[in-house]
Formats: structure tokens, C-alpha cells, sequence
């Protein structure tokens, strides 16, 4: 069971707007940075957002990041087919001094 | 170009031991923390173990506490995990994560190698 919740599935049509949801706690979302992650099938990882709504330069702007709390928020808007994939959020624990992921989250694009 | 290429993945029956490395190259390995990550087949993603650019700051998983070793030789660069006791469990893909831009952010991924712990 992951300490980081996030919801197991989300959609939405092309060109929409989604928004995929990261809670935590006080020692881990609230008190560290939380990054993002998009897996595509059969794929590594790949860093989307970190230090909670930073992008690194190749990720277009589509994709943001933000914290409020103990909760984190990925958005990503004018969805694409190929943003078809899993996500992850992650942030570490001050308390358990341990590395977090969130369970993960389907997103289809219908 | 950073890159991250794990090896000394495989099959191995429960209880042995195997040895996992990840060469790395394109970045100031010697700086930068590093870590194990780990997915079991159709699982999600679950952090490992870490240890920072000297060695001197080392933590794990508790599922893996007292069975796995996270070392790293920053002249090779090259970070390694040994994995004893194995458990059926533990069967999953390993990849190694950097930290290069940001603490506790795995910023690049190896391609990942496969562990089946089976008899």
C-alpha cells in the first residue's frame, strides 16, 4: 500500500484538461518536494515536474505541477493520445527517511 | 548525454543472491546521490534504497533492510545493489535513478533489468 495516494484512473478527450492528484502527509508532500513521473507502456520513467512546478527544458509547458499542503496536483492540458500512460508522484519522507512513490494513475484519452 | 545502463539482472531461485550494477556516464557522478528503484510485474513504481555521493548517507526500503546492500565506486562510476535472501517478491524490474538536478528527484532512469526470483 502506498503512502502517497493518488487516484488508480482518470480520462478525459483530446484536447481536454486533467488533473491527477498526489496526498500525502506532513513529513513527506508537505515538508519535501514532490516530482512527477510519466511512464509509457514498456518504458523507463521519465521526470515530468520537480521541486513541485518546475519542468525540465524539454517538457513542453502542457504539463504543470503544483502543492498545497499535503496534497500535490499534476495538470496536464490540450491532451494528446500520446500522453496515454501511468504517473507517478514522489517525494521523500522526512520522518521514515525513506523514497515515496504515489500507487499510480491511468490516463486514457478517450 | 546522461546515461544510466544496468546489468547482472536474471533468474535466480529463491534465497541466492545476485549483484546488480548501473554504469553511468555524461554527468559529475561523483556528486550526485543515487538510487535503486524497483517495479514488480504490472505493479507500480517502488523506491528502493539511496546513498549520497560520499557514501556516507545510506537508506533502504524496509522490505529490503538487512538483505540488500546499495554501494557505489565514483572512480568506475558505477553504482551497485547486492541482493541476498532473495524472495519471490523481489522479482521485479531494477532501474537506477539519479539525482542530478534536484534532491530526492530522479531526474534520469537507466532502461531497467529484470530480476525473477523462482524455482
Amino acid at each position: 500500500q502506498s503512502v502517497l495516494t493518488q487516484p488508480p484512473s482518470v480520462s478525459a478527450a483530446p484536447g481536454q484538461k486533467v488533473t491527477i492528484s498526489c496526498s500525502g502527509s506532513s513529513s513527506n508532500v508537505e515538508k519535501n518536494y514532490v516530482s512527477w513521473y510519466q511512464q509509457l507502456p514498456g518504458t523507463a520513467p521519465k521526470l515530468l515536474i520537480y521541486e513541485n512546478n518546475k519542468r525540465p527544458s524539454e517538457i513542453p509547458d502542457r504539463f504543470s505541477g503544483s502543492r498545497s499542503g499535503t496534497s500535490a496536483t499534476l495538470g496536464i492540458t490540450g491532451l494528446q493520445t500520446g500522453d496515454e500512460a501511468d504517473y507517478y508522484c514522489a517525494a521523500w519522507d522526512s520522518s521514515l527517511s525513506v523514497g515515496m512513490f504515489g500507487g499510480g494513475t491511468k490516463l486514457t484519452v478517450l | 548525454e546522461v546515461q544510466l545502463v544496468e546489468s547482472g539482472g536474471g533468474l535466480v531461485k529463491p534465497g541466492g543472491s545476485l549483484r546488480l550494477s548501473c554504469a553511468a556516464s555524461g554527468f559529475t557522478f561523483s556528486t550526485c546521490s543515487m538510487n535503486w528503484v524497483r517495479q514488480a510485474p504490472g505493479k507500480g513504481l517502488e523506491w528502493v534504497s539511496s546513498i549520497d555521493g560520499s557514501s556516507g548517507y545510506i537508506c533502504y526500503a524496509d522490505p529490503v533492510k538487512g538483505r540488500f546492500t546499495i554501494s557505489r565506486d565514483n572512480a568506475k562510476k558505477s553504482l551497485f545493489l547486492q541482493m541476498n535472501s532473495l524472495r519471490a517478491e523481489d522479482t521485479a524490474v531494477y532501474y537506477c535513478a539519479s539525482e542530478v538536478v534536484s534532491p530526492s528527484t530522479y531526474d534520469y532512469w537507466g532502461q531497467g533489468i529484470l530480476v525473477t526470483v523462482s524455482s
